[in-house]
């Protein structure tokens, strides 16, 4: 079947890394992505990767792939007030995305 | 930089009206979708749209929906007879190419049903 899990929340102080993590079930999927949803606004794609890799980096976001365990996490460095927000973890499935609850990121000063 | 737009921002309707949601995908996209998000749920897929025809639908998307690119620029959603439990977040989304690229999304429509 097809189903993603996250974790609801995440506190983390400004400055810190934050960490945000999600299993997914379809051993299929060539693209993951993660969103994020900001009050009130529609998902932003912040970064994906592609199946065949277990890492990429785009500037503050480190994304890790473990595809042996169908695990995928979302590294936010030096996180700001402005992370605050819901993060999706999401794959895709012959062209539909299949998404998490997100993991709803607190940013405390 | 090129994004997706989506009128109304809010819609309010009446149980058993009809009720149309309009996006405006990115010009060079080729695939079309709606989602849908009900108050602290998760996003899930309607339909997805190519060359003039659905390519694929959930079991959400029922009899009472339809989706229509009218013209070269908008992509629409008619929800036929609206009923209580059709109050969400309806999201647009469009991509280039159906797996091999990401989808981008647009700002929703929140539809309250009453």
């Amino acid at each position: 079947g097809e189903d993603v899990e996250q974790s609801l929340f995440l506190s983390v102080r400004e400055g810190d890394s934050s960490v945000i993590n999600c299993t997914y079930t379809d051993s299929s999927s060539t693209y993951l992505y993660w969103y994020k949803q900001e009050p009130g606004a529609g998902l932003q794609l912040l970064t994906y990767i592609f199946s065949n890799m277990d890492m990429k980096q785009d500037q503050r976001l480190t994304v890790l792939l473990n595809k042996k365990d169908k695990h995928l996490s979302l590294r936010i460095a030096d996180t700001q007030t402005g992370d605050s927000a819901i993060y999706f973890c999401a794959y895709n499935q012959g062209g539909k995305l299949i998404f998490g609850q997100g993991t709803e990121l607190s940013v405390k000063p | 930089e090129p994004e997706v737009t989506q009128t109304p921002s809010h819609q309010v309707t009446q149980m058993g009206q009809e009720v149309i949601l309009r996006c405006v995908p990115i010009s060079n996209h080729l695939y079309f979708y709606w989602y849908r998000q009900i108050l602290g749920q998760k996003v899930e897929f309607l339909v997805s749209f190519y060359n003039n025809e659905i390519s694929e639908k959930s079991e959400i998307f029922d009899d009472q929906f339809s989706v229509e690119r009218p013209d070269g620029s908008n992509f629409t959603l008619k929800i036929r007879s609206t009923k209580l439990e059709d109050s969400a977040m309806y999201f647009c989304a469009s991509s280039e190419n159906r797996e091999l690229s990401e989808q981008y999304f647009g700002p929703g429509t929140r539809l309250t049903v009453t």
